[in-house]
């Protein structure tokens, strides 16, 4: 089985910094995801990340320690269009891909 | 390139009315494809995956059926809505080590 947990919601004002945590329990980890669904739309893909460490892409980064089951998503520069959920993805064996119940950000002025 | 499509974008369906929703893959061959419903401020939930034609894996239990007619075909189905089917229904694929999943945009079905 598989267990994901990130917080339900955050705010965070624009021009900050936000850091977005997810845990996860997993057989058979392959790699983390990271995506962005604003509402009524499909999550539109932000990072993958497979070993430990940080990837950064632009105002955007993300963090995985494979050891510690844990991924955090880093927003810096806080916009008003980053108001969204964010959703952490686990990759589990040859077929399986499981989502957190993801973080809805709020971004105020 | 792959491209999702996903049809209708918005369904409004009585209980007890069947189902189907048809999602159709372009540029790649053979691709696992998955079924996700999201309730209302809730995350994705898999209900089915499929690796090949006729080959499909059911993730939770209840009143939906999915079938793989064709390589680039993935159907959801039910034969009596629930007012509990409602929700977002997303149609991805294909999730392989090296890459992200491709969404379809998505059906947003509301049973009345």
């Amino acid at each position: 089985g598989q267990n994901i947990d990130q917080p339900t919601e955050m705010t965070a004002t624009e021009g900050a910094i936000v850091q977005i945590n997810c845990t996860y329990q997993t057989s058979g980890f392959n790699g983390l995801f990271w995506y962005q669904q604003h509402a009524g739309e499909a999550p539109t893909f932000l990072s993958y990340n497979v070993l430990d460490g940080l990837e950064e892409k632009g105002r955007f980064s993300s963090f995985l320690s494979r050891s510690k089951g844990y991924s955090y998503l880093l927003l810096k520069e806080l916009q008003m269009k980053d108001s969204a959920s964010y959703l952490c993805a686990v990759t589990a064996g040859a077929n399986n891909l499981f989502f957190g119940t993801g973080t809805r950000l709020t971004v105020i002025p | 390139s792959q491209t999702i499509h996903q049809w209708p974008a918005t369904l409004v369906q009585p209980v007890g009315s069947p189902l189907s929703l048809e999602c159709t893959v372009e540029g790649t061959s053979n691709p696992n494809l998955y079924w996700y419903r999201q309730a209302a401020g809730r995350g994705l939930q898999l209900l089915f995956y499929s690796v090949g034609i006729g080959q499909i894996s059911s993730e939770v239990p209840q009143n939906l059926s999915a079938s793989r007619p064709q390589d680039r075909q993935f159907i959801l189905s039910s034969k009596k809505l629930l007012l509990s089917d409602s929700g977002f229904y997303l149609c991805a694929s294909p999730w392989t080590a090296n890459t992200e999943a491709f969404f379809g945009q998505g059906t947003r079905l509301t049973v009345v």
